[in-house]
């Protein structure tokens, strides 16, 4: 059983078009996360959610918008793709992070806008 | 805020040579510290933690200890195998729903 799941793995959109990734847990945790890794492999988180509230917005353009139906589910939504939109967006989950436990991530999905 | 400064790589060595990859982090409060390991085409997995001063973690042959008066955290190996070729990221999980990761650290492990 896959602990955190995104779909699609790979991604290929021309500018302008707008998408959606999608991201499950199965691991009962309250907090999932969005990060997106660029091309050197640097990791910056995005939003943090913990029971469907935002938390943490950092700084994302508002093309982008996360959207969490219910505890296990987080989803990203971009608008207006552009080409510095290509990267690797992971998921991840973990107890909040008072608790000092770690986040699962999911394997990635590789989104490429050309 | 919360920082995390790791070794820049890549780094090479050779099968069963010792690595060391340094971190230190820039916290408030009394944070865990984690290094995840991201092999090729795959997403991060969690190598091993620690949540307080002096702890060590430690797993499939890597350590590292929690120094709170050096705020370090730096992962060991005595010997590398070429399957540990991936990228290598320290981490800190403070109280802000979120982990801050440094850069990442390539290693390749030639036979």
């Amino acid at each position: 059983d896959t602990a955190v799941s995104q779909t699609p793995k790979y991604l290929v959109t021309q500018m302008g078009n707008d998408k959606s990734i999608k991201c499950e847990q199965n691991l009962g945790h309250d907090t999932m996360y969005w990060y997106k890794q660029d091309s050197k492999k640097f990791l910056k988180i995005m939003f943090s959610y913990n029971n469907k509230e935002l938390i943490i917005n950092e700084t994302v353009p508002n093309r982008f918008s996360p959207k969490s139906p219910d505890k296990a589910h987080l989803n990203l939504h971009i608008n207006s793709l552009e080409l510095g939109d290509s990267a690797v967006y992971f998921c991840a989950s973990s107890l909040p992070t008072g608790q000092n436990t770690e986040a699962f991530f999911g394997q990635g999905t590789r989104l490429t806008v050309v | 805020g919360d920082s995390v400064t790791q070794m820049e790589g890549p780094v090479t060595l050779s099968e069963e040579a010792f690595l060391t990859i340094n971190c230190t982090y820039t916290a408030t409060g009394y944070p865990s510290l984690f290094w995840y390991v991201q092999y090729p085409g795959e997403g991060l997995q969690l190598l091993l933690k620690a949540t307080k001063a002096d702890d060590k973690g430690s797993n499939k042959g890597f350590e590292a200890t929690y120094r709170k008066e050096t705020t370090s955290f730096h992962l060991e190996k005595g010997s590398v195998q070429v399957s540990d070729s991936a990228v290598y990221f320290c981490a800190l999980g403070g109280s802000n729903y979120k982990l801050t990761f440094g850069k990442g650290t390539l290693l390749t492990v030639n036979p």
